[in-house]
């Protein structure tokens, strides 16, 4: 079955900088990569998503990158806030996003 | 407000002793999911459904059961509870398919099984 790994665990920077996550998964069969914020006691809420047949999505200082070859997707922020704290999940599927596999999650931490 | 609603939000039981965690959601929403979320392990899915009395097997079924009987409601049941089913679960909801729908998510239930 599919395996979405997820790095860095940890991430702290500074106000304004940019961040970036990285995952890989295993099934080159999967077609849908959604990123998932998830703040404290709160469930996981939907950031951004993007398909396979598309390499690279923008919203706002969001974006994800996708690179099929290499089975790697990357969640990019841009201009960091202390709101932007938060665990963030990255997750795979290829059967619609009934069955996704998600990453073990990235606390990012925003100082101001 | 459109929004999943989870009961109970914290829950302590003893083994054996069964339980029903509820989900329930206003927005019509044809597939819903149960996930559990472990420390260092992400959300891993138990079950999920994509309408009415269609429901399948997630990544780790063993210990639970759900029933879809009406479209809003989606509870996840633990017919005899064990300590390594304690965790933080979460029902999901969802729309369609197209990207940018995605799921929902419930706010949570702590289990905690002693």
């Amino acid at each position: 079955g599919e395996n979405v790994e997820q790095h860095p665990s940890t991430l702290s920077v500074q106000e304004g900088d940019s961040a970036v996550i990285k995952c890989t998964y295993s099934d080159s069969a999967s077609n849908y990569f959604p990123w998932y914020k998830q703040e404290l006691g709160k469930g996981p809420q939907l950031i951004i998503d993007i398909r396979s047949n598309v390499g690279e999505k923008k919203d706002q200082r969001i974006a994800v990158t996708l690179n099929k070859t290499a089975k790697h997707f990357s969640l990019h922020i841009t201009e960091t806030q202390p709101e932007d704290s938060a665990v963030y999940f990255c997750a795979a599927s290829n059967t619609g996003f009934q069955k996704l596999v998600f990453g073990t999650g990235t606390r990012l931490l925003v100082s101001p | 407000e459109a929004q999943v609603t989870q009961n109970p939000r914290y829950l302590i039981t003893v083994t054996g002793k069964k339980l029903t965690v509820t989900c329930s959601q206003n927005m019509n929403h044809e597939y819903m999911s149960w996930y559990r979320q472990d420390p260092g392990l992400g959300l891993r899915q138990i079950y999920y459904s994509m309408n009415v009395e269609v429901t399948d097997k997630g990544d780790v079924p063993e210990g639970y059961k759900v029933s879809r009987k009406e479209k809003r409601n989606f509870p996840l049941i633990l017919e005899s509870p064990s300590p390594n089913q304690t965790s933080l679960y979460f029902c999901a909801s969802s729309k369609g398919t197209a990207v940018g729908y995605g799921y929902t998510f419930g706010s949570g239930t702590r289990l905690t099984v002693v």
